[in-house]
Parts: C-alpha cells; structure tokens; sequence
C-alpha cells in the first residue's frame, strides 16, 4: 500500500534548527515534495528531492534517501511565522501525488 | 499575477442535493489536480487533468464524484446525492507540468463544503 508517516507535533525555540522526518512508501516513485500550511491557509510549495542527497534553500534544507524511503526538512534559524503544518508528499511513479497528514510545528519565543 | 481561485468558497447543502465545485487554475497550466482536506490531515489525492484529459480518477471515493476539464482550463467537481460523509474542504491545484517533472503545485484557497 500506500503510506507516508511524519511526526504529528514538534515544538522548537525561536533561532533554533528543527528537523522534521518524513519516511514513505509507495508503489512508485518519481520525487518528493514538501509544503508548508499555516493553518485556515493552502498549501505552499518548499522543496523538490528527486536524488539523494541534500537540497539547500535559503533557512530550508530538505534531503532524500531513496533506498531508506526517508526525507527530512530542515529548517534553520527558526522564526515564530515559521509555526505552520508541514506536509511532506510523495509523487507515485504516475500521476498522483500522496500527502502524509503533516506535522505541526510551534514555534515558541 | 493571479493564483488558482475556487468557487464557491463556502456551500452549505441539504443531504441529497448536488454540488458543483469550480477551480480556475492558473493561466496556461496544463495540469490540474482536485484534492479533499479534512482537518488536521493532508490533502487527499481525488483526481488530475492534464489538459482536458482526465488521466487518473482514482481517488475518487464513488460513481457520486465526477470531474470534468472540457477546454483544458477550468474544471468543475460535481458530487450529487451529497452526504454528511463528504463534508469537506475541497481543494485544487495547478502546475505548468505534470509530477513526473517534479512541478511545484499552487493550491487554490478551496471551498468548505457541508453537508446538512
């Protein structure tokens, strides 16, 4: 089957680094996504991993292990906006993409 | 310019009735993905045109949801003999290229739909 499973809460300190882990697995594979939501708010695209390796943008970083089905989202430098759900999502080798049920990040002052 | 709108943004209805939901995605972006969000969850894959081909439904839950693309811009969501069950926020989303080339998707701000 189908399955993306990502912590459901973290909590860090304002100027900190979090890491969010995202494990998957699926039938396919043709890349994998994360998306930032802050809450009554769409979805907003972060970062694409089809490789392995890491993927630095600005304070975000994503990375990708395919033979593990494991990503994380880093981000740096934390900032209290930065308190939202992060979604990570896997595109299925076709067509479709497969969202894991997010995980919500506080960020406290 | 302007993003992926949705309309309506909240509908109310009466078990039983049918609901169209419409998305206007972004001009000139061939694909085009509808999604169900409950709360707390995310979005859950329904179905994706590209262009005016529906080329994967299914996500789908029933023969009550259809979805259609007639000129490859804006696409309607229709539920009929809605239920309580499908009281959701119904999203869209639109990228100038399919997943296969990893395109980001730009979300529409969705309709709330509620069945009573």
């Amino acid at each position: 089957g189908q399955n993306i499973d990502q912590p459901t809460e973290m909590t860090a300190t304002e100027g900190a680094i979090v890491q969010i882990n995202c494990t998957y697995q699926t039938s396919g594979f043709n890349g994998l996504f994360w998306y930032q939501q802050h809450a009554g708010e769409a979805p907003t695209f972060l970062s694409y991993n089809v490789l392995d390796g890491l993927e630095e943008k600005g304070r975000f970083s994503s990375f990708l292990s395919r033979s593990k089905g494991y990503s994380y989202l880093l981000l740096k430098e934390l900032q209290m906006k930065d308190s939202a759900s992060y979604l990570c999502a896997v595109g299925d080798g076709g067509f479709k993409t497969i969202f894991g049920a997010g995980t919500r990040l506080f960020v406290k002052a | 310019g302007a993003g992926v709108s949705q309309s309506p943004r909240y509908k109310v209805t009466k078990r039983g009735q049918d609901v169209a939901l419409r998305c206007d995605p972004i001009s000139g972006h061939v694909s085009l993905y509808w999604y169900r969000q409950a709360l707390g969850q995310g979005p859950e894959f329904l179905t994706y045109f590209n262009y005016e081909a529906q080329q994967d439904k299914s996500g789908l839950p029933n023969d009550r949801f259809s979805a259609e693309r007639p000129e490859g811009s804006i696409s309607t969501l229709t539920i009929q003999r809605t239920e309580q069950r499908d009281s959701a926020m119904y999203r869209c989303a639109s990228s100038s290229q399919g997943d296969r080339e990893g395109y980001e998707q730009y979300f529409g701000p969705g309709t709330r739909l509620t069945v009573t």
